[in-house]
């Protein structure tokens, strides 16, 4: 069966700091990719999606970034973080044609 | 590009049946339908995905009319532990310019 992680689950980080969270699937090959980001009470903006190693499509402009180092890896980057890029990170997988989405658990990021 | 509108909130009662509908009058000739629910701190769970008609399984039906401008996502027999966050995503474009257009989600509570 296919499971997917996340990491850290939660995050609070200062002002103008780095971020780096990452997102691994397993049990499934060649999947499609979503970084989202959902802020509180809100619902889901995707971020970036890949369809495959090194393939990121960017859907918000921002001072995110994505790659793909690795088929089933997905690393969602900043260089310097803003207030305004708090909020609750969730990574995605689908495969194939289909539209049926699976989500991580997610990772709480507070920037201070 | 396809827009979905959702009912912000919904409340009803243990035992009901509880319909959500979707607006999404411009939505292309090869975008599907799907639906999700989101419990707090937790990533969305796909319910049901459908194209045209009706579509049943173990948990939810879906209706779309014939001219798919809108679609109704049906719970039967909702209980307290339906209480979420019900999402409508209208998604296509194939993977090399995928679009998906993710609803702002309808609270739904669900009384004793």
């Amino acid at each position: 069966s296919q499971t997917i992680h996340q990491w850290p689950a939660t995050l609070v980080q200062p002002v103008g700091s780095p971020l780096s969270l990452e997102c691994t699937v397993e049990g499934t090959s060649n999947p499609n990719l979503y970084w989202y980001r959902q802020a509180a009470g809100r619902g889901l903006q995707l971020l970036f999606y890949s369809v495959g190693i090194g393939q990121i499509s960017s859907e918000v402009p921002q001072n995110l970034s994505a790659s793909r180092p690795q088929d089933r890896q997905f690393i969602l980057s900043s260089k310097k973080l803003l207030l305004s890029d708090s909020g609750f990170y969730l990574c995605a997988w689908k495969f194939g044609s289909g539209y049926e989405q699976y989500f991580g658990p997610g990772t709480r990021l507070t920037v201070t | 590009l396809a827009k979905t509108t959702q009912p912000i909130s919904m409340d009803s009662y243990e035992g009901q049946e509880v319909n959500i509908t979707c607006s999404h009058n411009n939505i292309a000739t090869n975008d599907y339908i799907t639906w999700y629910q989101q419990f707090p701190s937790q990533g969305p769970r796909f319910i049901i995905q459908g194209y045209k008609t009706k579509v049943t399984n173990e948990v939810a039906s879906l209706f779309i009319p014939a001219d798919r401008k809108s679609s109704t996502l049906s719970l039967p027999r909702v209980s307290l532990s339906d209480t979420a966050v019900y999402y409508c995503l209208v998604a296509g474009g194939g993977d090399s310019n995928y679009q998906l257009i993710w609803g702002a989600g309808t609270k739904l509570i669900i009384k004793p």
